[in-house]
């Protein structure tokens, strides 16, 4: 199957600085990856949608200002939890299409902010 | 509203005990189910696509079969590898092309 990396997997940091989650296809190129949010023993909530070259779509309750996400190349999506609280502390994971149907996931990133 | 239900929350197996997982949908029409594994701390790992009522899947020691409301992923004689969250997830007809809805999961332990 496809490869999505994400950088870095673990992440600690403090309350009110800036945490920058990188997502990479690394065999296709993706013109629309997805970022997720999942909670301890909960399912995967969807956060919002990033296509290449233009702005992100968010879904209702997430708020553009806190999460920044940049898609600024056909291989690479960005995610920014600006102003982190611990509130933000979570696992956030990326996808993409290959041109199938089919998401293929990253490994994660496990954000904690004290 | 598309929605997604899975059961048992949680699973105990004992080694070599078949069983079954299920998925209950409520879609306006279904684009495609997908099964996922995942694993603690990781993302999750694509298992099958089912697209029409009646069509069936396998891998190993994996099955998923689909109805027009419901699909169950089937383990047969499993190991300890196979504990893990099953996760499902649907795409309907009237949702953003890309995106899909997903189940709580259902968390298996296969215990030697």
């Amino acid at each position: 199957g496809a490869v999505v990396s994400q950088h870095p997997s673990r992440v600690i940091c403090k309350s009110g600085t800036s945490v920058k989650i990188e997502c990479r296809s690394l065999d296709f190129q993706a013109t629309t990856m997805f970022w997720y949010r999942q909670f301890p023993k909960k399912s995967l909530m969807l956060m919002a949608t990033s296509n290449e070259g233009s702005k992100a779509t968010y879904e209702q309750g997430v708020e553009k200002d806190k999460f920044l996400i940049n898609h600024a190349s056909l291989t690479l999506s960005t995610l920014t939890v600006t102003s982190a609280h611990p509130e933000d502390s979570s696992f956030y994971i990326c996808s993409s299409y290959s041109g199938s149907d089919t998401q293929y996931f990253g490994p994660g990133t496990r954000l904690t902010v004290l | 509203e598309d929605q997604v239900t899975q059961s048992p929350e949680a699973l105990r197996l004992q080694e070599g005990e078949s069983s079954s997982l299920n998925c209950s949908y409520t879609v306006s029409g279904l684009r495609g189910l997908f099964w996922y594994r995942q694993d603690p701390g990781k993302g999750p790992e694509f298992l099958f696509t089912l697209y029409s009522a009646g069509e069936e899947k396998e891998k190993e020691r994996l099955k998923a079969t689909l109805t027009k409301k419901e699909s169950f992923l089937h383990i047969t004689a499993p190991k300890p590898e196979d504990s893990a969250t099953y996760l499902c997830a649907v795409q309907g007809l009237k949702t953003s092309y890309d995106k899909v809805i997903f189940g709580p999961g259902t968390s298996l332990s296969v215990i030697p």
